[in-house]
């Protein structure tokens, strides 16, 4: 069965401190790997996508990196404003355009 | 702007009632999807269409319908038969092509009343 499982569920830094999200799959197929960042009450809004083991790619303070079986969303010297929940999801070669989301992590930055 | 446009913002629904969820696209995008989310859950996909006059359903469909008669639109009706339907209801859209990425809506809130 395909599965895609984020940890931790919540995570809580202080402003300055890395740390990284873990996004695994169990997938058949990959096509690509998509992060979101979703604020509460607002849909979630694209970051990154990954499509093959080895690649990374980066964004101010976020860089997203993909091995064969888990992706991860790196935070360097973060900021209060970055306090959202961030998603991982999964597009199948068998599925079309459609995504499988994870559950997220819930990141809160404080001051 | 382009953009997906969700309305309302907020919805009560009352028992037996069936309520029409709206999502309108101006990203001459062919495909459309409507997702759930519950409280401190991941995303699930209800319906999705990758053309005009077709859709499919997704992992939980049951008690949901959907219609896709032009290409900007694409209605999300909760059925009285949906037991369970507060959440938060998302629409998206893309391109069809390899590795498009979803832009989503802002969101509809539903309530029980």
């Amino acid at each position: 069965e395909d599965q895609v499982t984020q940890s931790p569920e919540a995570l809580r830094l202080q402003e300055g401190e890395s740390s990284s999200l873990n996004c695994s799959y169990t997938v058949s197929g990959l096509r690509g790997l998509f992060w979101y960042r979703q604020d509460p009450g607002k849909g979630p809004e694209f970051l990154f996508t990954l499509y093959s083991a080895g690649e990374e790619k980066e964004k101010e303070r976020l860089k997203a990196t993909l091995t064969k079986k888990e992706s991860f969303l790196h935070i360097t010297a973060p900021k209060p404003e970055d306090s959202a929940t961030y998603l991982c999801a999964v597009q199948m070669r068998t599925s079309g355009s459609r995504l499988t989301f994870g559950e997220g992590t819930q990141l809160t930055v404080n001051p | 702007d382009g953009g997906i446009t969700q309305s309302p913002k907020y919805l009560f629904r009352k028992e037996g009632q069936n309520v029409t969820l709206s999502c309108e696209q101006n990203l001459n995008h062919d495909a459309m999807y409507w997702y759930r989310q519950d409280p401190g859950q991941g995303l699930r996909l209800i319906y999705y269409s990758q053309i005009v006059n077709d859709f499919q359903k997704g992992d939980i469909a049951e008690g949901y319908s959907v219609s896709r008669e032009k290409k900007e639109s694409f209605p999300l009706t909760v059925t009285s038969a949906q037991k369970n339907p507060t959440a938060f209801y998302l629409c998206a859209s893309s391109s069809t092509g390899e590795n498009e990425k979803l832009f989503f809506g802002s969101g509809t809130q539903l309530s029980v009343l």
